[in-house]
């Protein structure tokens, strides 16, 4: 079965620096990979998917992610963060119609 | 406006009363989920459809029950709720399962 880990359960940042989120799954083949983001008493938003080809992906909101195979991650960034970032993000697996999310990591910013 | 609309948005209820949270898209989607959301476990799939009539459990259907009469509409159905499905639900709809899903705002149940 997959399966998603986000091993950061709280990241705090500095407005203005950089940000990384990690996430590692387990998957036997290659699998639909999701980065959604969580904003306080909202659902989920889209931020960006990855399938196949390039590994670099471009997301909105000025997100990309990286697909490493070898180390079976699918890492969220971010090179200079906004205060309205500040929410909870997911990264979540896909397989036909089963989706399967990580526990979450939430983001705080300071100012 | 494309969009996944659950209502209500937000229900308190009592132990054993049968309640309904509708979804409905208006994007055409094939596919359909629940989910529930939880404190430090993410969400997970209660249910899912790929088409009219057609549905599967996903990961903790226990308690629920679905159906999918129309392609638009996706209803969860709990029979005889219990405390421990208090929880935050979300549904939410898909072209296909490699495209992502689009959600609701969620419905906050709490089950007294």
């Amino acid at each position: 079965a997959q399966s998603v880990t986000q091993p950061d359960i709280h990241i705090t940042v500095s407005e203005g620096a950089s940000l990384e989120l990690r996430c590692n799954y387990s998957y036997g083949a290659t699998p639909y990979l999701f980065w959604y983001v969580q904003s306080p008493g909202q659902g989920l938003q889209l931020l960006l998917k990855y399938f196949s080809g390039d590994t670099l992906v471009q997301g909105i909101k000025g997100f990309e992610a990286e697909f490493k195979r070898s180390q079976s991650s699918f890492n969220l960034r971010k090179p200079s963060v906004h205060w309205s970032d500040a929410a909870e993000y997911f990264c979540a697996v896909g397989e036909g119609n089963m989706l399967t999310f990580g526990g979450g990591t939430r983001l705080m910013v300071k100012p | 406006e494309a969009q996944v609309t659950q209502n209500p948005r937000y229900l308190i209820t009592v132990t054993g009363k049968k309640l309904t949270v509708t979804c409905s898209q208006n994007m055409n989607h094939e596919y359909m989920s629940w989910y529930r959301q939880d404190p430090g476990l993410g969400l997970r799939q209660i249910y899912y459809s790929m088409n009219v009539e057609v549905t599967d459990k996903g990961d903790v259907p226990e308690g629920y029950k679905v159906s999918r009469k129309e392609k638009r509409n996706f209803p969860l159905i709990l029979e005889s709720p219990s405390p421990n499905q208090t929880s935050l639900y979300f549904c939410a709809s898909s072209p296909s399962g490699d495209h992502g899903y689009t959600f609701g705002s969620g419905t906050r149940l709490t089950v007294v």
